[in-house]
């Protein structure tokens, strides 16, 4: 089962965007790359995912290296509602399990 | 996407006893899963659950510490049996919904356990 690796934490000026690294080196290719938030005391919510390319949705984007070994998240203005753990998660090949990396605790100042 | 509710929501146990932990859906779903998530730890899966079927557990987990119940569609069950202080987590249930993103996980608030 493919691992990730992420900081264990990060600090953000508020409005700034936030660049989230991950790293997946023994992903799969057909492996989908998902990344999580959890607010404290809270279930972790949806963020985005991908595959190969690069997407981008309401909340974030998330690119993904061409080798696909990493992964970055971005929130392009973070605010001080976005400090949160942020969790990289690859789902297992032919299953719907997650596995879940250490997360990063990020830390959006004023 | 789902709405989940858990049931309690925080528990003190004594060691030894043990713990029904219910987790219910707003709608059917066919795929459950159970979590746990240790103080100031990562989530790690427990269990698989699916509806008529016997739950699937991952390594390190095993049915009669952590006995599972899918009676239906809406509904599941997570027992934790003879406990110790080593299982005070945070114990969390998730679905996937016919209707979600690309197999996108909905979580429950979570269960906190404090085994004293």
């Amino acid at each position: 089962d493919a691992k990730t690796t992420q900081p264990p934490s990060m600090d953000c000026a508020e409005g700034r965007a936030a660049n989230l690294p991950c790293n997946h080196s023994t992903i799969s290719g057909n492996e989908y790359v998902y990344w999580y938030r959890q607010i404290h005391s809270q279930g972790p919510q949806y963020i985005i995912h991908g595959l190969k390319n690069n997407e981008t949705n309401e909340m974030a984007s998330l690119i993904i290296t061409e080798d696909r070994k990493s992964s970055t998240l971005i929130l392009p203005h973070a605010t001080l509602r976005d400090t949160a753990v942020y969790y990289c998660i690859v789902r297992v090949s032919g299953t719907y399990k997650y596995i879940f990396g250490t997360g990063t605790r990020l830390k959006v100042l004023a | 996407s789902a709405v989940i509710s858990q049931k309690p929501s925080r528990d003190i146990c004594q060691r030894g006893t043990s713990l029904t932990i219910q987790c219910q859906v707003d709608s059917q779903v066919t795929m459950m899963f159970w979590y746990r998530q240790q103080p100031g730890q990562s989530l790690t899966l427990i269990a698989t659950a699916n509806q008529g079927s016997e739950a699937t557990y991952e390594s390190g987990f095993v049915i009669d510490k952590f006995p599972i119940s899918r009676p239906n569609l809406t509904f599941s069950t997570l027992t934790v049996s003879n406990m110790s202080p080593e299982d005070s987590s945070i114990y969390l249930c998730s679905v996937i919904t016919p209707s979600g993103r690309a197999n996108e996980q909905f979580f429950g608030p979570g269960t906190r356990l404090t085994v004293l």
